[in-house]
């Protein structure tokens, strides 16, 4: 697969915080998807975008399919205790997905 | 209710022993995918089958072994040569695996540890 850098690694959310995360790549892609994983479980598909430039939203979450198509940033709106878990990005070239290592999202004490 | 199973949830074994790891979909989905995660990674494909009794190696093949004998089932057999086993192992669907098709649904994983 491809190789996917997502960034931050962590971070700490406090509730009614906006986050953002995102995800680049050396190379191009024709699909992006956003994942969200609790622990212990398989990952939920939260937002798939299909064109260069698309932005759209799913409730609380933003994301985008960068113009580069090398790229894609998820926003989380108002955040709330539930969004704790780990977000991965995924790139789609032929019929395969290239995972991101993820972001952990924890709520700040 | 249409969805991925995998059975069963946490599975052990002892080094020198092929397991096979459980994978079913009732979504009508062409396509299925295997994957391995292991802490602070991404997920790596193993294995994917785009039709019946056909699939590919992915990235991590060796190892591993697979079957695509019905649409609905694609069990991934950990054999001992895999040196590394232990991980959470998840089995994923999408409607095809053309192009046209891009979004993977996954079913709740399998952790196995190897001792």
């Amino acid at each position: 697969g491809q190789q996917l850098n997502q960034s931050p690694q962590s971070m700490f959310i406090q509730e009614g915080e906006d986050v953002s995360m995102n995800c680049t790549s050396s190379s191009i892609f024709n699909t992006w998807l956003w994942y969200k994983q609790d622990p212990g479980e398989g990952p939920v598909l939260l937002i798939a975008l299909y064109k260069a430039g698309e932005l759209t939203s799913n409730g609380r979450l933003t994301a985008q399919f960068g113009i580069t198509r090398k790229d894609s940033f998820l926003n989380i709106s108002a955040s709330i205790p539930s969004d704790v878990g780990i977000y991965f990005c995924a790139g789609q070239l032929w019929a395969q997905l290239s995972f991101g290592a993820g972001t952990t999202v924890t709520v700040r004490a | 209710d249409g969805g991925i199973t995998q059975s069963p949830k946490y599975l052990f074994r002892k080094e020198g022993q092929n397991v096979t790891l459980s994978c079913e979909q009732n979504l009508n989905h062409d396509a299925m995918y295997w994957y391995r995660q292991d802490p602070g990674q991404g997920l790596r494909l193993i294995y994917y089958s785009q039709i019946v009794n056909d699939f590919q190696k992915g990235d991590i093949a060796e190892g591993y072994s697979v079957s695509r004998e019905k649409k609905e089932s694609f069990p991934l057999t950990v054999t001992s040569a895999q040196k590394n086993p232990t991980a959470f192992y998840l089995c994923a669907s999408s409607i095809d695996g053309s192009d046209a098709s891009y979004e993977q649904y996954f079913g709740p994983g399998t952790r196995l540890t190897v001792t």
